[in-house]
């Protein structure tokens, strides 16, 4: 069975630029979660889909957006990228009863 | 709000020794994460308890939750080098949702 697959694995983007990053579920999984990791922040919640939908969202700007398309993929988008914005991101993958989160190899993303 | 608190953060031990790690949340929880992350890579899903008293082990680790204590531990018994990583604790916040809280992290160090 395919794990969670997350592209691009690494990106360098300028200060101001957009950036998408896309997240490929495990087969069967209908919902897809969005984390950032920083050293000082730690792992933080971004955002979840559900069928389609956002269901959940954390504390984030509203550069920070997402979508998920009919086949569960799911894409993230940050406009006008900020230094503070590099960190690790990583999605997770769950099944339908939430007692599942499994995650990608993440997108690294580094803004100069 | 769902606060998650690790202790300690940072864990240097002997091979051969156990230990536990401490995670306490805030708030009402149904279900408990325990993940492991080697530098520069993604997270490795370890455990998941969904009620009180749930004992898991795998190898040399074991996991456990207290849902009364707000508690889960995860107990490393006769640690080898190669359990060498950051562990993770993290918790639903939303019954039936992928909208994780996670804790700070144990860097776990195992000296030959």
């Amino acid at each position: 069975k395919a794990g969670v697959t997350q592209t691009p694995r690494y990106l360098i983007k300028t200060r101001g630029q957009q950036v998408t990053l896309s997240c490929s579920p495990i087969s069967g999984h209908r919902s897809v979660s969005w984390y950032q990791q920083t050293p000082g922040q730690g792992l933080q919640f971004l955002f979840e889909y559900f069928s389609e939908t956002q269901r959940n969202k954390g504390n984030f700007p509203g550069r920070f957006s997402g979508r998920q398309f009919s086949n569960s993929r799911s894409e993230m988008n940050v406009s006008t990228l900020e230094l503070g914005d590099s960190a690790l991101y990583l999605c997770a993958s769950g099944g339908t009863r939430g007692d599942q989160a499994f995650f990608g190899q993440g997108t690294r993303l580094t803004v100069v | 709000e769902l606060k998650v608190e690790q202790n300690p953060l940072f864990l240097s031990m002997q091979e051969g020794k156990n230990y536990t790690i401490y995670c306490n949340y805030s708030t009402t929880s149904d279900r408990l994460y325990w993940y492991r992350q080697d530098p520069g890579k993604s997270l490795e899903s370890l455990f998941v308890l969904l009620s009180n008293g749930a004992v898991k082990q795998e190898g040399r680790l074991m996991a456990s939750l207290d849902t009364k204590a707000r508690l889960s531990t995860l107990h490393i018994t006769a640690a080898v080098h190669d359990l060498s990583a950051t562990y993770f604790c993290a918790a639903g916040q939303i019954q039936g949702a992928q909208k994780l809280v996670f804790g700070q992290g144990t860097r776990l160090t195992i000296n030959p």
